[in-house]
């Protein structure tokens, strides 16, 4: 299994350019999560995905915007990019099923984005 | 909305002394307490989870307590080597793992 893959795993933007963050998963999670990582800081969640169709609002979720169309891929689509949304962003998964040994989050490798 | 605080933001210590982190919570419906290390330039994995219906559990140095009534859980890693210098996480989440909210991380610095 390859985990949690996200690409691009950096990326320059211009003030007002759009892009989207693929992030993809093989593990057959039900949960996925988008977090932002500003320089020491701690992870802010974005958006989450319950499953397939489903998604809503973290902490922090202006600026951006989510789709979940498969259970493997959940892209983050930027838009209109502002130099405060200068972050690294990490892609996670996880199982949720109730039982006692589910909920550990496996992150993707992050994608270093910064908007000039 | 659900909050998740943690002390201290830098710590510093000798090898082979012990660790300890803090952190408090705001939602009492959480039920869920992972703690995750990151490396420099590296993503979080997790390094222990405990859950409400438990008060602390052991995993060779590292161990979690929890006070659900205090909203207070803690990381305590004994016998601290260089390797265990990183940044260190707490979270909490309902749902056993749902939408989970992380603090603001502790930064470990273990001096050889």
């Amino acid at each position: 299994n390859a985990g949690v893959t996200q690409t691009p795993k950096f990326r320059i933007l211009k003030i007002g350019q759009s892009m989207t963050l693929q992030c993809t998963q093989d593990m057959n999670h039900n949960y996925m999560y988008w977090y932002r990582q500003d320089p020491g800081m701690g992870l802010k969640l974005i958006y989450y995905s319950v499953g397939a169709g489903i998604t809503d609002k973290g902490e922090v979720p202006n600026g951006y915007n989510v789709s979940r169309s498969t259970t493997e891929d959940f892209p983050l689509r930027l838009e209109l990019a502002a130099p405060s949304q200068t972050s690294v962003y990490f892609c996670a998964s996880s199982y949720l099923a109730g039982g006692p040994n589910t909920g550990e989050l496996f992150f993707g490798e992050g994608s270093r984005l910064t908007v000039l | 909305g659900e909050n998740v605080e943690q002390h201290p933001s830098t710590l510093s210590v000798q090898e082979g002394d012990s660790a300890v982190i803090k952190c408090t919570y705001s939602d009492s419906a959480s039920n869920y307490f992972p703690w995750y290390k990151q490396e420099l330039g590296k993503r979080p994995q997790l390094i222990i989870d405990i859950r409400s219906n438990v008060g602390e559990k052991k995993d060779q140095r590292i161990a979690v307590t929890l006070n659900k009534t205090a909203k207070h859980f803690s990381l305590h890693i004994t016998e601290t080597q260089p390797e265990d210098s990183a940044v260190y996480f707490c979270a909490a989440s309902i749902g056993g793992g749902f939408k989970t909210i992380f603090g603001a991380g502790t930064r470990l610095f273990v001096k050889a």
